[in-house]
């Protein structure tokens, strides 16, 4: 298997810029979730989904952040407008089963994201 | 929010030396404790996954026991080698199967 597949890896885009991560979840896999890596707060949960659905949000830190998962093989996290605190690694990460403990997750290699 | 914590921060390790370090997670509504580990400029993959209060998991020279009703699980490096130099994180299930991450310990191995 291909595993998590996340792009762009790499991405630099100006303040005020709208910026779009996507994810390819482990094909079978029904829950995906989104982190976010900062040094103050390490691995901070976004939101995750179970079934394409979307189950919590809390962890989205303002409007500017939206998710989507429109198919069970397909989710992006867009930011609008982009500002330079948003500047991060953004993490993708899949679990074979929903509504279970002890499903370890997958994660994909990470996006990158300087807003300058 | 829950809360999982994990000590040391960091630590240093002269190679062949063992070392142990901790998550602390909330001894109340246990229902599971994850150990990922997190290579630098890789992601983090699954090292464990522990349910029962006493239990002990091992990988090769990585091991982990787990304390429930305390809320404390120790994760063991025997022998520590360069390859083992990562950052290790805690996950602690809430009642809505998402996972909280731990701030992890950076173990840096000495050769």
């Amino acid at each position: 298997d291909a595993g998590v597949i996340q792009s762009p890896r790499h991405e630099v885009t100006e303040m005020g810029q709208e910026v779009t991560l996507r994810c390819k979840p482990i094909s079978g896999h029904n829950s995906l979730f989104w982190y976010r890596q900062t040094m103050m707060r390490g691995l901070e949960l976004l939101i995750y989904f179970n079934n394409n659905v979307p189950i919590d949000d809390s962890g989205m830190p303002e409007d500017r952040f939206s998710a989507k998962m429109p198919n069970a093989s397909f989710s992006t996290l867009k930011i609008q407008p982009s500002e330079p605190r948003d500047s991060a690694v953004y993490f993708c990460a899949s679990r074979l089963t929903s509504g279970v403990y002890t499903g370890e997750l997958f994660f994909g290699e990470g996006s990158r994201l300087t807003v300058l | 929010i829950l809360n999982v914590e994990q000590s040391p921060q960091s630590l240093h390790v002269q190679e062949g030396d063992s070392t142990n370090f901790t998550c602390s997670f909330p001894s109340s509504n246990f229902y599971a404790l994850h150990w990922y580990r997190w290579e630098t400029a890789k992601s983090p993959e699954a090292l464990f996954v522990m349910t029962l209060n006493g239990d002990e998991k091992k990988k090769g020279r990585i091991s982990a026991t787990l304390n429930t009703k305390e809320g404390y699980s120790y994760l063991y490096i025997k022998g520590s080698q360069p390859e083992d130099s990562a950052t290790y994180l805690c996950a602690f299930p809430s009642n809505d199967y998402k996972l909280s991450f731990g701030a992890g310990t950076t173990v840096t191995v000495r050769a």
